[in-house]
């Protein structure tokens, strides 16, 4: 089974800093999506960035970024220039392209904004 | 498009008592997923539904939990009888094949706390 660790339950960063949000997992499969959720205080979780395993190139999504190490099994998020919006839970996920198609999450980092 | 709606948004029962979640998903998705979410922790899979046909149930409690999709749409959640260690968020999400990577879209969930 998948395994999904965020070694982080809590990161704070100044306004308009950068922070590293980190990420393993442990799969015995090479065809497998990793995401990154964003849970703000009102629960609704939304998607922020996702990379497919097969592609070498880092995914890049306007301010958020990660660094996919696949080898390593490692997927960590960079959050550039930091906004007080930013702050909320973030999940680690892990879905498989094989079987259905069930997120496997991490159990979350929280990232306060410090203004 | 409207999003995936769910409601009750809070709950609060006393042990042993039944309580019923229900989830409406964006329309035309045919898979729907019932996350639970403890305090502290990622969200967990308790099933999956491909239209109205249940795909994965391996996590649900099910001498307690059950579930339907009646005509592919709407879904219900029921918990009976409740235990002190079901105080958890209920997520309910949906998705659409034919979506390159079938990104799951998280309703606001529902706030249950057993007493």
């Amino acid at each position: 089974a998948q395994t999904v660790t965020q070694s982080q339950p809590e990161m704070s960063v100044q306004e308009a800093e950068t922070v590293t949000l980190s990420c393993t997992y442990d799969t015995s499969e090479s065809d497998y999506y990793l995401f990154w959720y964003k849970q703000p205080p009102s629960r609704q979780m939304i998607l922020v960035i996702r990379q497919e395993a097969y592609k070498q190139q880092n995914a890049t999504e306007n301010r958020f970024s990660v660094n996919f190490q696949k080898a390593a099994k490692s997927f960590s998020l960079k959050i550039s220039d930091s906004q007080l919006g930013d702050a909320a839970m973030y999940f680690c996920a892990y879905r498989s392209n094989f079987g259905n198609e069930k997120l496997t999450f991490g159990t979350g980092t929280r990232l306060t904004i410090i203004p | 498009e409207a999003g995936v709606a769910q409601s009750p948004r809070y709950k609060i029962i006393e042990k042993r008592q039944s309580v019923a979640f229900w989830c409406n998903p964006i329309s035309g998705h045919a898979t729907l997923y019932w996350y639970q979410q403890i305090l502290g922790q990622g969200p967990k899979l308790l099933i999956q539904f491909q239209n109205n046909g249940v795909v994965d149930d391996s996590q649900l409690p099910k001498d307690r939990f059950s579930a339907e999709r009646l005509k592919g749409v709407d879904s219900t959640l029921k918990i009976q009888p409740a235990k002190l260690e079901d105080s958890a968020v209920y997520l309910c999400a949906s998705s659409s094949r034919g979506v390159l990577y079938n990104e799951q879209f998280f309703g606001p969930g529902t706030r249950l706390t057993v007493l």
